[in-house]
Parts: structure tokens; sequence; C-alpha cells
């Protein structure tokens, strides 16, 4: 059954450093997402990524966050400066339509020390 | 603005009981989809069920069933014969039409004992 892949599983970086994160959503999927989750909080839309744009972005996907589709495959989202309240799990999702079913990836932990 | 609310925070059920989780929305739109997700200890987010507004017929699949009811915008999801193997935090979302974006509630963690 196809599915949602991320790397890393857990990135420990400092404040400041940039990090970027790697989905490959599944492969006829047109639609691509991030959501972050707080340890033990809810979870939350970043962005939606179609037609190789930003289709909508939340309040929380400020300058510090970009989204890239480098090639036919892969999803990224990339931190320019990492903050302490960026710790969070980063989970990619994809799906065949807007409104559509979202598959989510087994998410990655970021922590940022 | 949309919002889901999950009022219950944690359940904790017995082996073999039935257990209804609620989900509350809030939309002015007349067209929307709402969604379930479990999210079981290892941490992942998989994909239950999805509705859309014009279909309020209620949902079975084996021992998960799921109450759309419009009249008081509610979307409760019951286990029928809890397992230990259900025990996730759960999650209810909705999304409107013509947006992508998943309003999550705050999740409602579910402890199945033996």
């Amino acid at each position: 059954e196809p599915e949602v892949t991320q790397t890393p599983s857990h990135q420990v970086t400092q404040m400041g450093q940039e990090v970027i994160l790697r989905c490959v959503p599944i492969s006829n999927h047109l639609y691509f997402y991030w959501y972050r989750q707080i340890l033990g909080q809810k979870v939350e839309f970043l962005v939606s990524f179609y037609n190789n744009e930003i289709s909508e972005k939340s309040e929380i996907f400020d300058d510090q966050f970009s989204v890239e589709r480098p090639d036919g495959s892969n999803f990224t989202l990339k931190i320019r400066s990492t903050k302490l309240e960026d710790s969070a799990m980063y989970f990619c999702a994809s799906s065949e339509a807007r409104g559509g079913e979202q598959f989510f990836g087994p998410g990655t932990r970021l922590t940022v020390l | 603005a949309q919002k889901v609310t999950q009022a219950q925070t944690e359940i904790s059920v017995v082996e073999k009981e039935d257990v209804t989780l609620d989900c509350v929305y809030e939309t002015r739109d007349t067209t929307y989809y709402l969604f379930w997700y479990k999210q079981p200890p290892s941490g992942e987010l998989v994909f239950l069920i999805r509705r859309n507004s014009f279909d309020e017929q209620n949902e079975i699949s084996g021992r998960y069933s799921w109450n759309f009811q419009k009249s008081t915008s509610s979307f409760n999801f019951t286990i029928t014969a809890s397992q230990v193997v259900d025990s996730a935090v759960y999650f209810c979302a909705l999304s409107l039409s013509g947006y992508s974006t998943l309003t999550f509630g705050k999740g409602t963690m579910l402890l199945v004992s033996p």
C-alpha cells in the first residue's frame, strides 16, 4: 500500500541553525501539506502546496519557513533559523484532491537545543 | 473561522466496553468535510474516515461507527467492544470546501485496559 515517508525520523539541532525536513508524498497525489504537533498538543496546519506553489498557509508559517518540491518526488520544509519553540513533531501529508483524505507520514521529531 | 471541539480530554474503559468519542464543530460554510484520525503511541496519524456535509448517513466499519448530525454540529465516533489496541489519541478534524487546511480538535486520549 502506498504511503507517505519522511526523513529523518528525529532531528536535533542548535538554535539558529537551518534544518530541512524531507517528505516523499504518495506518488499520484497532487496536494501536499505540512503540519506540526507540539508535544501533547493538537495538530496545527502550516502550509499546503499544489502545482508547485503554496496554496494556503497559516500564521505559524512565517518568513522563517519555506517549502519546495525540488524534484518529482520530494517535498521539503526548511526552517531557516530554528528557535526553541520550533521543537515539535512535523508531519507531511498528501491527498489526491483538495478536501480529500489526507494521508500522513510518520513524522519527524525536531528538537531545538 | 472554523473550530473543532473535543470536550473529552481522556477516557478510560475496560476491554469490551463500548465507548463514544464526541466531536462538535463550528463553521458558517454549508459545504465542508469531517475527518477522524487515530494517533497510536507510536505517533503516526492514521486516517479513519472522511464525511462530506451533504451525507448524513451514519457509517459503520467493523467495530467503528460514526454518527453525523448537522442539527447539533456533531460527528461522534463509537468503538464497539473496545480492545487494548484501540488505545490511542483520536482527533476529529474539519476542512472547508475549496480549501485544503485541516483544522484539528485537541484530541481525546482513549485508554483501554485489559
